[in-house]
């Protein structure tokens, strides 16, 4: 069975000051992974992904993740962040098999940046 | 690109009562998927299409949840009865059709749901 855990229920961070998001993995085989945000009372927003090739992976709004296959993490990061990225954060994480392909998603990370 | 349009966006019931939700979703795409989302957790599936046919459905209650995409193109999400425990967030997502488990799933504003 594969499972995603967001070891941080909130993240707190000064405007300015670098941001991550912890997740770890755990699949049998080559994971798939996935991070997306969720604003008050909408969907879920892609942000990226990682497939294969380079560990760390560049996506939307200055994120950027890097894929550690030995410690099966996946952090997701903004170097600078901002009062907007205040959101909750989802780790989702997925193998494929011929049978489908289930996308697991974590518990969550509410990240609340302090101006 | 118009995005996954899910209606209504809130729905309050009394428990025992019936509800569905209706799903379009991006043009294109081939597979339809529905989600779960309980307060305060990540989204569970509950139902995957791919065209107009069932792909996994291992975790969708099937004695109160029944879900449909008779033309492999929109779909609808029923509850018949709802239960308390029902009360969440459904989230309607779609992805192009691309092999392997590459493709991001888009997501709709989702449903929530009040039941009393």
């Amino acid at each position: 069975a594969q499972s995603v855990a967001q070891p941080e229920d909130q993240v707190n961070v000064a405007e300015g000051n670098p941001l991550t998001v912890k997740c770890t993995y755990s699949v049998s085989g080559n994971p798939y992974l996935f991070w997306y945000v969720q604003y008050p009372n909408r969907g879920l927003q892609f942000l990226l992904k990682y497939i294969t090739g380079d560990n760390l992976v560049k996506g939307s709004y200055g994120f950027e993740a890097e894929f550690n296959k030995s410690q099966t993490s996946f952090h997701l990061k903004k170097p600078s962040a901002l009062v907007s990225d205040s959101a909750l954060y989802f780790c989702a994480v997925r193998v494929f098999k011929a049978a489908g392909n289930k996308l697991t998603f974590g518990g969550g990370t509410r990240v609340l940046v302090k101006p | 690109e118009a995005g996954v349009a899910q209606s209504p966006r809130y729905k309050i019931i009394e428990k025992r009562q019936s509800v569905a939700f209706w799903c379009n979703p991006i043009s294109g795409h081939a597979t339809l998927y529905w989600y779960q989302q309980i307060l305060g957790q990540g989204p569970k599936l509950l139902i995957q299409f791919q065209n107009n046919g069932v792909v996994d459905d291992s975790q969708l209650p099937k004695d109160r949840f029944s879900a449909e995409r008779l033309k492999g193109v929109d779909s609808t999400l029923k509850i018949q009865p709802a239960k308390l425990e029902d009360s969440a967030v459904y989230l309607c997502a779609s992805s192009p059709p691309i092999a392997g488990g590459q493709e991001t799933q888009y997501f709709g504003p989702g449903t929530r749901l009040l039941v009393l």
